[in-house]
């Protein structure tokens, strides 16, 4: 069965420092891969997704950045970290069929 | 570009009240529809998902949801809620395009508390 990983839980850093979300999914192949920012009352916002290697898009600017570089492995970095940074960070993975996504336990993540 | 829209943002009823969650979207063409939910502390997991067929899909833990066409609404609803359904609960969308399914867009939460 397919799973999804996402590390760490929880991470609190300072500011201008950088960042380095890792996310994962087993049982499956060539995963379309997404990175969601959930903060309170707005939902969950859309911040990047990939529908195969190195292939990366931006839904909004930002100061955050995404990479693909390996078919079931989506990282999400900052190279500094701004405290509106601060929030939930989601991934999750779907078919191409998008048969709903299925999401990772989250990174809260706090930026001081 | 579609949106979706969640009416209430906070709801506070008692065990054994009935709910209704309002879930409106805004796209006109061919639409999967999904509802989430986030238990305190819990990932978020899928409610119940409607692609095609009969409008009135029928979730987990006694949840169902009714698909309206001509009003681009998806309710959810349970008749008797318990206090274990205090969670937040988004509405979300992807649309057909073309030749492919677009992103999952959802809506802005609603926050349920059920109080005893």
């Amino acid at each position: 069965s397919q799973t999804i990983h996402q590390w760490p839980a929880t991470l609190v850093q300072p500011v201008g420092s950088p960042l380095s979300l890792e996310c994962t999914v087993e049982g499956t192949s060539n995963p379309n891969l997404y990175w969601y920012r959930q903060a309170a009352g707005r939902g969950l916002q859309l911040l990047f997704y990939s529908v195969g290697i190195g292939q990366i898009s931006s839904e909004v600017p930002q100061n955050l950045s995404a990479s693909r570089p390996q078919d079931r492995q989506f990282i999400l970095s900052s190279k500094k970290l701004l405290l509106s940074d601060s929030g939930f960070y989601l991934c999750a993975w779907s078919g191409v069929t998008n048969y709903g996504y299925t999401f990772g336990s989250g990174t809260r993540l706090t930026v001081v | 570009a579609q949106s979706v829209s969640q009416h209430n943002h906070h709801v506070i009823l008692s065990e054994a009240a009935s709910l209704e969650l309002g879930c409106n979207y805004s796209y006109g063409g061919t639409v999967n529809l999904f509802w989430y939910v986030q238990y305190p502390g819990q990932h978020l997991q899928l409610l119940l998902k409607y692609f095609s067929g009969d409008p009135l899909v029928k979730g987990i833990k006694g949840f169902e949801a009714e698909f309206i066409k001509s009003k681009f609404s998806f309710n959810l609803r349970k008749p008797s809620v318990q206090w274990s359904d205090t969670a937040e609960y988004f509405c979300a969308v992807t649309a057909k395009t073309t030749d492919s399914w677009g992103k999952l867009q959802f809506g802005a939460g609603t926050q349920v508390v059920v109080t005893p």
